[in-house]
């Protein structure tokens, strides 16, 4: 069965630092990838998304994330967070031959202003 | 507002209740999903609708849950005799599959909080 692993629940950063988040799934065909964000109080909202070509993607305020296939890992990177990434992030896999997407159990990012 | 708006945005029941959740997609979208998430925890997969016709349901969904989409509108998330373990957030989204548009981006809703008392 799919599983996606997010290697840490809680992050805390301070304002400026690079911010990486892990994310590992198990699935041994084609999959989309994406990174979902909530923030407090918000909908879940999408981030960014990969389908095919290049392995780097970018999404909205500066957020960009790797596929690595070798790896099966869609790591998440911010070169310089700021106080308003404060929010918890979802990975999440969908298998490109059906229809259900399954999200990892999230990250809590807080960001010291 | 043209999201996806879910309705009540919490809801407290006593043990043994029915509950009824509604949500509504975005008008054009033709796939409506439906999650839980408990503390901790990301989304998990309920079930979902390929406009009306609900194509699959998560082994998660005893039979005591049952969703239906008339006329591929809205769609609406039913759990009868309810216990204390259907405490959750119940998440709605929606996408639009099919044609030139296949983007498979969700657009979730606020959610709908289930306290069971």
């Amino acid at each position: 069965a799919q599983s996606v692993s997010q290697h840490n629940h809680h992050v805390i950063l301070s304002e400026a630092a690079s911010l990486e988040l892990g994310c590992n799934y198990s699935y041994g065909g084609t999959v989309n990838l994406f990174w979902y964000v909530q923030y407090p109080g918000q909908h879940l909202q999408l981030l960014l998304k990969y389908f095919s070509g290049d392995p780097l993607v970018k999404g909205i305020k500066g957020f960009e994330a790797e596929f690595i296939k070798s790896k099966f890992s869609f790591n998440l990177r911010k070169p310089s967070v700021q106080w308003s990434d404060t929010a918890e992030y979802f990975c999440a896999v969908r298998d490109t031959g059906g229809f259900k997407t399954i999200f990892g159990a999230g990250t809590r990012l807080f960001v010291k202003a | 507002d043209t999201g996806v708006s879910q309705d009540p945005r919490h809801k407290i029941t006593k043990r043994g209740q029915n509950v009824t959740f509604r949500c509504d997609p975005i008008s054009e979208h033709n796939r409506l999903y439906w999650y839980r998430q408990t503390l901790g925890q990301g989304p998990e997969f309920l079930t979902y609708f390929q406009n009306e016709a609900q194509l699959e349901k998560s082994r998660l969904l005893s039979d005591r849950f049952s969703a239906e989409r008339p006329k591929g509108s809205f769609s609406t998330l039913e759990i009868q005799r309810t216990e204390q373990g259907d405490s959750a957030m119940y998440l709605c989204a929606s996408s639009l599959v099919g044609g030139w548009q296949n983007s498979y981006e969700q657009y979730f809703g606020p959610g709908t909080r289930l306290t069971v008392t």
